[in-house]
């Protein structure tokens, strides 16, 4: 198994550019995960997915847009790309957690995304 | 609003020696913790999970402690060793929640570093 496996793992954009952060598991997770990373700071949810075609805002949505069409696949857009929106980014899956499953929750290596 | 922090931001310890990392929260609803290591360029791993009908739990040269009268938790390293060296992150979810990761908060990191 490959895991979680995310590309590019570097990308520079300008301002107002827009581009698409790939994620594809082999899991067969139902639950997938966009998460932003900023320097000295915890992750913050920016997207996830119970199973394929259900798609949830989490705490910082605004400025992505995510689609999932089947249980592998679960892609990032960034629309108009913003100096705000350097961070790096993780994808994640995972089954069940808290007090259905366990917290493992599988992150692919990240990408860093720098806008200018 | 309610939070996940991490007391330290950087531990140096001996190599050979033990480390505690700590961790509190807010969050009285609180129903399931995990630590998450994440060493440079990489996306976090699950290390050990517990929940709130525990006070302790052992893996493999690690352990977490739960006391939830004062809301805090530690992850408690033996032996540390070089390949330890990396930023761990403390995450809850309530028991509210639905068995996905959109309930998981995570704390915002201490970075754990061995002196030889």
């Amino acid at each position: 198994n490959a895991g979680v496996t995310q590309t590019p793992k570097f990308r520079i954009l300008k301002i107002g550019q827009s581009m698409t952060l790939q994620c594809t598991q082999d899991m067969n997770h139902n639950y997938m995960y966009w998460y932003r990373q900023d320097p000295g700071m915890g992750l913050k949810l920016i997207y996830y997915s119970v199973g394929a075609g259900i798609t949830d805002k989490g705490e910082v949505p605004n400025g992505y847009n995510v689609s999932r069409s089947t249980t592998e696949d679960f892609p990032l857009r960034l629309e108009l790309a913003a100096p705000s929106q350097t961070s790096v980014y993780f994808c994640a899956s995972s089954q069940l957690l808290g007090g259905f499953g366990t917290g493992e929750l599988f992150f692919g290596e990240g990408s860093r995304l720098t806008v200018l | 609003g309610e939070s996940v922090g991490l007391h330290l931001p950087t531990l140096s310890v001996q190599e050979g020696d033990n480390s505690i990392i700590n961790c509190a929260y807010s969050n009285s609803a609180s129903d399931y913790f995990i630590w998450y290591k994440q060493e440079s360029g990489k996306g976090p791993q699950f290390i050990i999970d517990i929940r709130s009908n525990m006070d302790k739990r052992q893996g493999q040269r690690v352990t977490v402690l739960l006391n939830k009268t004062v809301k805090h938790l530690s992850l408690q390293i033996a032996a540390t060793q070089p390949g330890d060296s990396a930023v761990y992150f403390c995450a809850e979810t309530p028991s509210t929640s639905g068995g996905g990761a959109d309930g998981l908060t995570f704390g915002k990191g201490t970075h754990l570093i061995i002196q030889p």
